[in-house]
């Protein structure tokens, strides 16, 4: 079955700062590697993804990359604000007949102002 | 993006009770359903994927029979958990996928925060 590694598991950074949280996943037939932000209580939720078809996406201040030689997906935020201070998860699945995501373990990001 | 709910928010039972917990969407006829388990600081643990009209799966070390799961229709998921102990405390989140051509989205409901007695 499919591994996803996350890392860093914290990651502090000062307002304003870039953050860069990273994923690799094992199986070569994953298609899709979304991203999720939780907050402390509430539900996950997407705010980015990106399919193996293209190698970059950008959302304002959120980009994710796809290295799919490597295996290995990024999350990278830039221009932080306290209000990003969450738990952000990436997930690595098959998209099109067997969706079964696997997640990451989480990285708790805190953005001190 | 779609929307999910999930019912109740919170609820406190005694030990040996069973409670139910309702994951609907609601401006979309889900796909799939899956219920997580998720213990503080730690990631969303898979415990069953459910699809409309047949038997959910389960994942390895679930106990289908502890955690009853009915999917009555394409927009209704429930989640019994059945003589609910106090090691079954926790937060359940229940999410829903949506089909668009040959991609799915997933969209998570608000949780429940289960505490037994």
């Amino acid at each position: 079955g499919e591994n996803v590694e996350q890392h860093p598991s914290t990651l502090s950074v000062q307002e304003g700062d870039s953050a860069v949280i990273k994923c690799t996943y094992s199986d070569s037939a994953s298609n899709y590697f979304p991203w999720y932000k939780q907050e402390l209580g509430k539900r996950p939720q997407l705010i980015i993804d990106i399919r193996s078809n293209v190698g970059e996406k950008k959302d304002q201040r959120i980009a994710v990359t796809l290295n799919k030689t490597a295996k290995h997906f990024s999350l990278h935020i830039t221009e932080t604000q306290p209000e990003d201070s969450a738990v952000y998860f990436c997930a690595a699945t098959f998209s099109g007949g067997s969706y079964i995501p696997t997640f990451g373990r989480g990285t708790s990001l805190i953005v001190h102002p | 993006g779609a929307v999910v709910s999930q019912h109740p928010s919170r609820v406190i039972c005694k030990s040996g009770t069973s409670v139910k917990i309702e994951c609907r969407s609601l401006d979309f006829q889900a796909t799939t359903m899956f219920w997580y388990r998720q213990f503080p600081k730690k990631s969303l643990m898979l415990m069953a994927t459910s699809n409309e009209g047949s038997k959910a799966t389960y994942e390895q070390g679930v106990e289908k029979d502890k955690f009853l799961i009915n999917h009555a229709s394409l927009t209704l998921s429930t989640l019994t958990v059945t003589s609910a102990h106090p090691e079954d405390s926790s937060f359940y989140i229940c999410s829903a996928t949506t089909t668009s051509g040959l991609q799915e989205t997933q969209y998570f409901g608000p949780g429940t925060r289960l505490l037994v007695l």
